[in-house]
């Protein structure tokens, strides 16, 4: 089965700084995606940014990128010149994609912009 | 284009009451996901629907669960009679036909007294 972890609990980071949040996932698929997400107080699950397996090139989207390492199976997220909408859970999430188009969600980080 | 919406936003019931939530897809999304969210975690897939048949069901605890998807749009989750344990955020999802990203709603919180 697969799992996903999200080791550092909470994370801290001054405003436009940058801030770089750790995932590692367990599977034996070759095919699959990853996604972060980040859920505000509001409760409303955001994506941030999606990465196919397949492909090699790192996913960006603005101030956000990630890091994927397909052989260590490792997925962090970088944000730069963070800001203060940036407080948030973020969550990391794998996906099987196509017929079995399920979820595995990590524990989260929450992360804290300071001023 | 509107996203998914849920409601209520908020319900308080008193254990062993019923309970229901409604969910309506982003349109033309013809894959509909229930998810359970305790405090501190990761959403859990309760069930998936594609269309109006439930794919995946495996996780929904059957005993006070229930769901339906009549015309393959807008859904419903029941449980009868509520438990403590119950107490939690139930997020509602959608993804296109064939397509890898799920869009969410912005949930519904139950508190079981």
């Amino acid at each position: 089965a697969q799992t996903v972890t999200q080791s550092q609990p909470e994370m801290s980071v001054q405003e436009a700084e940058t801030v770089t949040l750790s995932c590692t996932y367990d599977t034996s698929e070759s095919n699959y995606y990853l996604f972060w997400y980040k859920q505000p107080p509001s409760r409303q699950m955001i994506l941030v940014i999606r990465q196919e397996a397949y492909k090699q090139q790192n996913a960006t989207e603005n101030r956000f990128s990630v890091n994927f390492q397909k052989a260590a199976k490792s997925f962090s997220l970088k944000i730069s010149d963070s800001q203060l909408g940036d407080t948030a859970m973020y969550f990391c999430a794998f996906g099987h994609g196509g017929a079995t188009n399920k979820l595995i969600f990590g524990t989260g980080t929450l992360l804290a912009v300071q001023p | 284009e509107a996203g998914v919406v849920q409601s209520p936003r908020y319900k308080i019931i008193e254990k062993k009451q019923p309970v229901a939530f409604w969910c309506n897809p982003i349109s033309g999304h013809n894959t509909l996901y229930w998810y359970l969210q305790n405090l501190g975690q990761g959403p859990e897939l309760l069930i998936r629907y594609e269309n109006e048949e439930a794919v995946d069901d495996s996780q929904l605890p059957k005993d006070r669960f229930s769901a339906e998807r009549l015309k393959g749009v807008d859904s419903t989750l029941k449980i009868q009679p509520a438990e403590l344990g119950d107490s939690a955020v139930y997020l509602c999802a959608s993804s296109a036909e064939g397509g890898d990203t799920q869009y969410f709603g912005p949930g519904t919180r139950l508190t079981v007294l």
